[in-house]
């Protein structure tokens, strides 16, 4: 079946530090990846997308590459700030609109 | 744009009882999904509607859940005989039909089944 795997958290940061939130998928198809963002007290909402393979979502300073060859768009940001704590959401979709989600990686980030 | 709104925010009921929450929509959006999200979980799909017709129903939505939409605008998710492994965040979604993958969510109803 289709699904989504993320790293645990919670990621622990300084502002400014490098981060990497992992996500792996499996799928049938040709699936087009996702990472949506839910800060406090907020609802879901997407951050960056990518279609198909090698193709690099970004904003706001955030970045994910589709790999094909390892089933993995993970997401990166060059320097984090504390207003990017957050829980990460790395989700796919295959033909339909569905999406189906990861479990979520919290990120804490501290001046 | 009001965005994606859920009422009531929280709910406590006692097990057994029937739950209804309601979701208006961005006015605009033909397409509405209902998740649950449980504490340290990813959202999980349970159903989507384009305008009125429900297309699709998950297996993790027993017969004692049911939605509707009826006339293309809000939707309802109503819960017969609660059971505690019912509590949960009961989120909802909305997007335009071909731009699916965007879904806008409002903040959700936590159910709480006592």
């Amino acid at each position: 079946g289709n699904s989504v795997t993320q790293m645990e958290g919670p990621v622990t940061l300084s502002e400014e530090a490098f981060l990497t939130i992992n996500c792996t998928y499996t799928a049938t198809g040709y699936p087009s990846l996702f990472w949506y963002v839910q800060y406090p007290g907020e609802g879901l909402q997407l951050l960056l997308k990518a279609t198909k393979a090698d193709d690099k979502g970004s904003n706001k300073g955030f970045e994910a590459t589709y790999r094909k060859e390892t089933t993995s768009f993970h997401l990166e940001k060059g320097s984090v700030q504390v207003s990017d704590s957050a829980v990460y959401f790395c989700a796919l979709s295959v033909n339909t609109d569905k999406l189906i989600f990861g479990t979520g990686t919290r990120l804490q980030v501290f001046p | 744009d009001t965005g994606v709104s859920q009422d009531p925010r929280h709910k406590i009921t006692k097990r057994g009882q029937n739950v209804t929450f309601r979701c208006d929509p961005i006015s605009e959006h033909n397409r509405l999904y209902w998740y649950r999200q449980t504490l340290g979980q990813g959202p999980e799909f349970l159903t989507y509607f384009q305008n009125e017709a429900q297309l699709e129903k998950s297996r993790l939505l027993s017969d004692r859940f049911s939605a509707e939409r009826p006339k293309g605008s809000f939707s309802t998710l109503e819960i017969q005989r609660t059971e505690q492994g019912d509590s949960a965040m009961y989120l909802c979604a909305s997007s335009l039909e071909g731009l699916g993958e965007k879904l806008f969510f409002g903040s959700g109803t936590q159910l709480s089944v006592l």
